[in-house]
């Protein structure tokens, strides 16, 4: 596509449920990174996927969060047992770049706003 | 560590008047920056980034930075903000661990008519 593309653009859900979150990268793109941003927090990096490398979890909050890159494509980030602080927007980002390139730019979706209620 | 400090959670402009507003970054080294500016209910696109040469960096839509080493800022401007220029703003240093940006709290910039 155009863009990158998440969906659904807005998820509300029970505390205690699981919800998945998908994100279409550019066609093309290898590297894709998910972000959390929480009202008045900026945004925290949570993952990183590079090719067929293994992805860089480091900012993953708990294991209640997990997220996976099938085809070296469209990727899905789920949170289990979802708490009232998981309520966020989750931004999808991908670019050409290889790992650790700053020439490439990180072209952003419009994100999934989770409420966990 | 590596932070970023974006001073101000919301500053307003009348339009026509210039804008500047401030980030702050932490790092051991020459940091690469950028800046991003996010519309309601959009993702975030890139308005500007420094890597390394001259220290004003000319962006989109009629913004600029100035890397300053020794105040340790990346300080975005415009000379004359337009209405369609409320949005919030990010100031963003990186990459990390193979690609990862970290991002100020941001600044939310409203325009007055």
């Amino acid at each position: 596509g155009a863009g990158v593309s998440q969906s659904p653009s807005n998820k509300v859900t029970e505390k205690g449920k699981d919800v998945e979150l998908r994100c279409d990268p550019i066609s093309g793109h290898t590297a894709l990174y998910w972000y959390r941003q929480s009202l008045g927090q900026g945004l925290e990096f949570l993952i990183y996927f590079q090719g067929n490398s293994a992805p860089d979890k480091s900012g993953l909050p708990s294991d209640r969060f997990s997220a996976e890159r099938t085809g070296g494509s469209v990727s899905t980030l789920t949170i289990q047992r979802t708490q009232q602080e998981d309520s966020a927007v989750y931004l999808c980002a991908s670019s050409l770049g290889s790992r650790g390139s700053v020439n490439t730019e990180a072209f952003f979706g419009q994100g999934t706003r989770l409420t966990v209620v | 560590a590596q932070s970023v400090t974006q001073p101000d959670i919301h500053i307003t402009v009348s339009e026509g008047a210039s804008l500047e507003l401030r980030c702050n970054y932490s790092y051991g080294a020459t940091p690469y920056l950028f800046w991003y500016v996010q519309s309601p209910g959009q993702g975030l696109q890139l308005l500007l980034k420094y890597f390394s040469g001259d220290t004003l960096v000319q962006g989109i839509k009629g913004f600029e930075a100035e890397f300053k080493r020794s105040q340790s800022s990346f300080n975005l401007r415009k000379p004359s903000v337009h209405w369609s220029d409320a949005a919030e703003y990010f100031c963003a240093v990186g990459p990390f661990q193979g690609g990862k940006l970290i991002f100020g709290q941001g600044t939310e910039l409203s325009v007055k008519p």
